[in-house]
């Protein structure tokens, strides 16, 4: 299994609402990173997770949380977003020390209205 | 000194033609260059990568050449199919500066399209 597989792919949410997207792999990668890319842009870094601890937070605002329950898993909770937070959140993960491979999902397409 | 350059914003070429895409980079600290890939409604695909240390990488036909000195590399891909249209990012891999650790800097990136 060499996949990075993200739920919802779709999600559409009012800015008062309480959503999560979920991430999960199992190829026993103990790095796990969150991307945001809006249209015709770069994928941009908001988190990293490694061995389960965060190691980065790219100043990302607070309605924006991160969870990872386990190493095959990783969450992102959103809460009271706003409408320019519309994008597609992007997955990745990569083995551990000394690997630079970052294996991509293929996204959550988040609309806020 | 964290940003990657990349050129051209979009290609067109024919099927056949082998389009050239450069990127540019300031940090000596880079120590791994990946090439991704990524088709409308998916997430990025790895590519090709190539190591500072090393002048040309070949799969397939998709080629990366790398010159150190200038801090330059560009992906050549050979006989260019339809179904090579997509969008082309470059990437630098740092490894623990400005208080990152394995953080990936992506370029811009390059539309492709190939017509047949």
């Amino acid at each position: 299994d060499t996949e990075v597989t993200q739920t919802p792919k779709h999600l559409v949410m009012g800015m008062t609402n309480k959503k999560s997207l979920k991430c999960e792999q199992h190829m026993g990668h103990r790095a796990m990173y969150w991307y945001k890319q809006k249209a015709k842009k770069p994928p941009e870094l908001m988190f990293v997770y490694s061995y389960e601890k965060l190691s980065i937070n790219e100043s990302v605002p607070s309605r924006f949380s991160p969870e990872c329950p386990n190493s095959s898993l990783l969450n992102l909770h959103l809460h009271a977003l706003q409408p320019e937070d519309s994008a597609l959140y992007l997955c990745a993960s990569r083995r551990g020390r000394g690997a630079n491979v970052l294996t991509f999902g293929a996204g959550s397409r988040l609309t806020v209205l | 000194q964290q940003q990657v350059k990349q050129s051209p914003q979009s290609l067109i070429v024919q099927k056949g033609g082998i389009p050239i895409i450069n990127c540019a980079y300031e940090n000596t600290a880079f120590d791994y260059f990946p090439w991704y890939q990524q088709f409308p409604g998916k997430g990025p695909a790895l590519l090709i990568a190539i190591r500072p240390d090393v002048s040309e990488k070949k799969e397939g036909r998709f080629t990366i050449s790398f010159n150190k000195s200038a801090k330059q590399f560009s992906l050549h891909i050979m006989d260019s199919q339809p179904g090579d249209s997509a969008t082309y990012f470059c990437a630098a891999h740092s490894n623990g500066f400005s208080g990152g650790y394995n953080k990936l800097i992506f370029g811009a990136g390059t539309r492709l399209a190939v017509h047949p």
